[in-house]
């Protein structure tokens, strides 16, 4: 199978613009979660979908915002970018697990190689 | 609130010797482990995991840990390092209360030929 792929790999960018980062999870997850890394912060949990709905949040301006398609595939959205949005942003796939905590469901995320940002 | 500790900021070893790896964690319910690899310029890799079961847990590249419930811990290790394992080592925690991955601040491991 093919693994999780992000686009652009590479991106930069002024103080005030703004950007969309893509993401495609591998074939048959359905769960799509974005993770900013930092130096400073390590990892931050932005958000993550499933089945075109956010299905959970992290505390992150409503700047950054996300969506996800049909397809599963998702977009991730920074409006008025600043200084401090220069980041490494991840996405990771997940198989469906199942919220009633039965066996059988599958918890590890696959991780994109990420679309590194700098905002100047 | 779930968290998970890393407390080495850094780890050499020498190329051969065993390396461990160090990550404790605080849940309030059952805990679900993982280990991820980060190597330059690359996403993380997924390493292993503990969800139930065995305590031992077997992984990629000839990595495992060891579940310690008593000691809130989920070390890695390994018997022999290679200079190739050298990168950035990630612990998370699944949070079965706010169904969110927690990740600690992140090891680096650095062997040595």
């Amino acid at each position: 199978k093919a693994g999780v792929t992000q686009t652009p790999r590479y991106l930069i960018k002024t103080r005030g613009q703004q950007v969309t980062l893509s993401c495609s999870p591998i074939s048959g997850h359905r769960s799509v979660s974005w993770y900013q890394q930092t130096p400073g912060q390590g990892l931050q949990f932005l958000f993550e979908y499933f089945s075109e709905t956010q299905r959970n949040k992290g505390n992150f301006p409503g700047r950054f915002s996300g969506r996800q398609f049909s397809n599963s595939r998702s977009e991730m959205n920074v409006s008025t970018l600043e200084l401090g949005d220069s980041a490494l942003y991840l996405c990771a796939s997940s198989a469906d697990r199942d919220r009633g905590l039965v066996s059988g469901g599958s918890y590890e995320q696959y991780f994109g190689p990420g679309t590194r940002l700098t905002v100047t | 609130a779930q968290s998970v500790a890393q407390p080495e900021d850094q780890v050499n070893v020498a190329e051969g010797n065993p390396l461990t790896v160090k990550c404790t964690y605080s849940v309030s319910g059952n805990p679900y482990l993982f280990w991820y690899v980060q190597y330059p310029n690359r996403g993380l890799q997924f390493l292993l995991k503990y969800i139930t079961g065995d305590n031992l847990v077997k992984g990629s590249y000839g990595f495992e840990a060891e579940f310690n419930k008593s000691q809130t811990s989920f070390h890695l290790k390994k018997p022999s390092a290679l200079v190739s394992d050298s990168a950035l080592y990630f612990c998370a925690v699944f949070d079965s209360g706010t169904y969110k991955y927690i990740f600690g601040t992140g090891t680096r491991l650095k062997v040595l030929a």
